[in-house]
């Protein structure tokens, strides 16, 4: 089974930092990585798929870029109604695996 | 408006079964490829189960054997019957639609609860 490792856990950031997100997988697995945002007792929602494509509606400050085993998610200038936790996951093989995810607080 | 509301969930004790349903408006589950995630009380998020627009299903090892995805397309609804269950099944279920060939889930419901305890 392919694992998917992010990093870091939790990262503490100001309004209007650059901020980005790591996710590693243990195989390669193309470009079929996607990035999720999740709130407090909320359903996550899709902001990146295919590694580097934005969902529609989804702000323009928030990029996605990798292939093979490492990915990025990249918030170009965190935004107050960014405070959330972002999930990895990918797909290979009829099995999909999410990260384990990234906090990411106010400093 | 596309939407999914699941329904169904509770608190069952271990060993015992539960069909969680999820009704979907604004397309089409037959469709498309259909899943379930779940996610543990202040864990990550677990892939469960999908079903393919053609009929195929797949699941996670974890639930593999206990637990069975299906679809009425008649009625629009996607469905996990949970049997044999486990304390380690106690989770938030959401069900959600797959971007069509992207092997990402674009649409999510607002999730249901499955407590296994004794």
């Amino acid at each position: 089974d392919i694992q998917m490792t992010q990093s870091p856990s939790t990262l503490s950031a100001f309004v209007g930092d650059r901020v980005t997100i790591t996710c590693r997988a243990s195989q390669s697995i193309s470009s079929w990585l996607a990035w999720y945002q999740q709130k407090p007792g909320k359903a996550p929602k899709l902001l990146i798929y295919k590694a580097s494509s934005l969902e529609s509606g989804v702000p323009s400050r928030f990029s996605g870029s990798g292939s093979g085993t490492e990915f990025t998610l990249t918030i170009s200038s965190l935004q107050p109604d960014d405070f959330a936790t972002y999930y990895c996951q990918q797909y290979n093989s009829y099995f999909w695996t999410f990260g384990q995810g990234t906090k990411v607080e106010i400093k | 408006e596309v939407q999914l509301v699941e329904s169904g969930g509770g608190l069952i004790q271990p060993g015992g079964s539960l069909r969680l349903s999820c009704a979907a408006s604004g397309f089409s589950v037959s469709n498309n490829y259909m899943s379930w995630v779940r996610q543990a009380p202040g864990k990550g998020l677990e892939w469960v189960s999908i079903i393919y627009s053609g009929g195929s299903t797949y699941y996670a090892d974890s639930v593999k054997g206990r637990f069975t995805i299906s679809r009425d397309n008649s009625k629009n609804t996607l469905y996990l019957q949970m049997n044999s269950l486990r304390g380690e099944d106690t989770a938030v279920y959401y069900c959600a639609r797959a971007k069509s060939y992207e092997h990402a889930f674009d649409v999510w419901g607002q999730g249901t609860m499955v407590t296994v305890s004794s």
